[in-house]
């Protein structure tokens, strides 16, 4: 199938072990983090967000890390599964009168091994 | 509920050559964003509508790039002439009210 990327930074990660997924954003004014996943050949799919105001929200076998004096996100998978395989993507949103405005950052290659 | 239909999936052209790009957004759906995606990084906004009027074209190369959604549903992204750098996947995603966006799955174009 198609390749999201190739030269994007790598976690290698055995089926049903845990993954951390890290990503840095540099603007503080952000409304909400969103944590993306696009497989090969998809558009991105949005798994969770999290509002600028809060430090964590959980989801089903996901749960999302915010530290704002680090300028840091981080997105806790459980228990990965083959269909975890993919490029995830950090983005901050921003809130506006005329339309939201979505911001990714790089991304993540994630492999689980079986 | 369908997602977003884009057309056509690949297209490869030469430079200096024209090519146009379609989307079909979610019914009810009133704001579309256009992306580019370089390889190995994340979706750059290159244009967002609301409903028919253009909300934010800021990182649209406008010498090259044009894109209109006339009747507010669907929309047209065109590039002439085309360069090596435009090779990317073009994404288009819509979004109802609030702040999700659902992404159609792109098309690939490859620039010769």
């Amino acid at each position: 199938g198609e390749s999201v990327g190739l030269h994007l930074p790598t976690l290698s990660v055995q089926e049903g072990d845990n993954s951390i997924i890290n990503c840095a954003y540099s603007n503080s004014a952000s409304d909400y983090f969103i944590w993306y996943k696009q497989e090969s050949g998809k558009g991105p799919q949005f798994i969770i967000d999290i509002r600028s105001n809060m430090d964590k929200r959980q989801g089903q076998r996901v749960t999302v890390l915010l530290n704002k004096t680090v300028k840091h996100l981080s997105l806790q998978i459980a228990a990965t599964q083959p269909g975890d395989s993919a490029v995830y993507f950090c983005a901050e949103l921003h809130v506006r009168a005329a339309g939201n405005k979505l911001t990714f950052g790089g991304g993540t290659r994630v492999l689980v091994k079986p | 509920e369908a997602g977003v239909a884009q057309s056509p999936r690949y297209k490869i052209i030469e430079k200096r050559q024209s090519v146009a790009f379609w989307c079909n957004p979610i019914s009810g759906h009133a704001t579309l964003y256009w992306y580019q995606q370089i390889l190995g990084q994340g979706p750059k906004l290159l244009i967002q509508f609301q409903n028919n009027g253009v909300v934010d074209d800021s990182q649209l190369p406008k010498d090259r790039f044009s894109a209109e959604r006339l009747k507010g549903v669907d929309s047209t992204l065109k590039i002439q002439p085309a360069k090596l750098e435009d090779s990317a996947v073009y994404l288009c995603a819509s979004s109802k009210q609030g702040y999700e966006q659902y992404f159609g799955p792109g098309t690939r174009l490859t620039v010769t």
